[in-house]
């Protein structure tokens, strides 16, 4: 099984510029998750997706980030404009059983904004 | 609001059993205790979780104590490859946020 597959793992990328990040989730899971993680804050959740729809976009920081899940194999989290201060890991998870399942994390995508 | 405490860090001979304490105080009655390990630069990684009874699986066992303010997660026989940060985490079974706090991490030295 492939398990959750993330994309880029590393991206470096100017201030101002638009990032895209990209998530496949296991199949056959119905909920998606972002987490982000620095070392100053550990591992917050910024969105929750289940069955497609968006649930909980409490953590989302600001505006400049949004995340969509067009259909039950692939999501995005986009950056626009990208700030320094979002330079992080961002992982992307996903459960079969929503919100009692255990979540199987992707590796994680790098993001450098300079 | 961490509703788990932890030790910072802690080493442990391989070979030997490693017991990962978790203090959870304020636990509710439906939450369950949940650990996860983030071994460098992956994504984390669920071991186990348990509600009131002990459980044990292929990587661990989980002892909750009997008034369920505490438990130690063991790893029998550590490896240098589980070295990684594991985390406590109390949850809700129908609560969808996994709250990361600091996590323990364990260094398994040869």
């Amino acid at each position: 099984d492939a398990g959750v597959i993330q994309s880029p793992r590393h991206e470096v990328t100017e201030m101002g510029q638009e990032v895209t990040l990209r998530c496949k989730p296991i199949s056959g899971h119905n909920s998606l998750f972002w987490y982000r993680q620095t070392m100053m804050r550990g591992l917050e959740l910024l969105i929750y997706f289940n069955n497609n729809v968006p649930i909980d976009d409490s953590g989302m920081p600001e505006d400049r980030f949004s995340a969509k899940m067009p259909n039950a194999s692939f999501s995005t989290l986009k950056i626009q404009p990208s700030e320094p201060r979002d330079s992080a890991v961002y992982f992307c998870a996903s459960s079969e059983r929503g919100q009692a399942g255990e979540l199987f994390f992707g590796e994680g995508s790098r993001l450098t904004v300079l | 609001d961490a509703k788990t405490t932890q030790p910072p860090s802690m080493d442990c001979a391989e070979g030997r059993a490693a017991n990962l304490p978790c203090n959870h105080s304020t636990i509710s009655g439906n939450e369950y205790v949940y650990w996860y390990r983030q071994i460098h630069s992956q994504g984390p990684q669920y071991i186990i979780h348990g509600l009131k009874n002990n459980e044990t699986n292929e990587m661990a066992s989980l002892i909750i104590t009997e008034d369920r303010k505490s438990s130690t997660l063991i790893l029998p026989h550590a490896t240098l490859r589980d070295t990684a940060v594991y985390y406590c985490i109390v949850r809700v079974a129908a609560d969808y946020k996994l709250s990361f706090g600091a996590g323990t991490t364990v260094t398994v030295r040869a």
